[in-house]
């Protein structure tokens, strides 16, 4: 079964709009971290943000924010006023407590429209 | 700044030959990690290894090898190289902490075509 669920393929958002990407995940584990990262077209993979499974509050990185909700088990990433440099895909992952592994799901591409 | 480096940016091998991916970070990292990325699929772990000398197969092991050495490198060996490995492979390092935040870091990515 899929851990990390992006049902999003592809996105589009206009310039300067927030745009909300979305992730879902499946553990049986209480203690978790969750992970966003980019990957322009270049090909590397650049760590956006960090919400661990027993953080109160909600993770934010300067234009980015998890909207974690522990009991639907979303993590979903928010880009606030997007620019045409956010286009890229968007990988959300999770890793376990009991495990080294990080788990990815297949991405979802966003398209910034001037 | 961390560092995570793959030999080539981009291979191209024929069917049948052993292929070699390398990966070297310098952040002194006891995790390394080779993934495969295919659209549609995400990252697909092939191998990691937590240790020098130790390995530990990942979901889609099957036509891979890899070796650690050295605590800094860890290679992706392709033993027969095949069109169906024709994919971009990332390596990638992280420390040795159960439970915490401590992230990835990737390299840049090995575009590989077996022809």
């Amino acid at each position: 079964a899929q851990k990390i669920t992006q049902t999003q393929p592809g996105m589009f958002v206009q310039e300067k709009e927030a745009v909300t990407l979305d992730c879902t995940y499946d553990t049986s584990d209480p203690s978790y971290g969750l992970f966003w990262y980019k990957q322009p077209s270049s090909g590397e993979m650049i760590f956006l943000i960090y919400q661990g499974s027993y953080d109160q509050q909600n993770a934010t990185e300067g234009r980015y924010s998890l909207n974690f909700q522990k009991a639907r088990k979303s993590a979903n990433l928010v880009i606030s006023a997007s620019q045409l440099g956010d286009s890229a895909m968007y990988f959300c992952a999770m890793r376990e407590s009991y495990g080294q592994n990080f788990v990815f799901g297949p991405g979802t591409r966003l398209s910034v429209l001037p | 700044d961390v560092k995570v480096t793959q030999s080539s940016r981009y291979l191209v091998k024929r069917t049948g030959e052993k292929v070699f991916l390398e990966c070297v970070q310098d952040m002194d990292h006891e995790n390394m990690f080779w993934y495969r990325q295919d659209p549609g699929l995400g990252l697909r772990l092939i191998y990691f290894s937590y240790d020098v000398k130790m390995k530990e197969k990942g979901d889609i092991p099957e036509g891979y090898s890899v070796s650690r050495e050295k605590k800094e490198r860890f290679s992706l060996i392709l033993e027969s190289a095949s069109t169906n490995q024709t994919s971009m492979y990332l390596c990638a390092s992280s420390f040795l902490e159960r439970g915490s935040n401590e992230k990835l870091f990737f390299g840049s990515g090995t575009q590989l075509s077996v022809l």
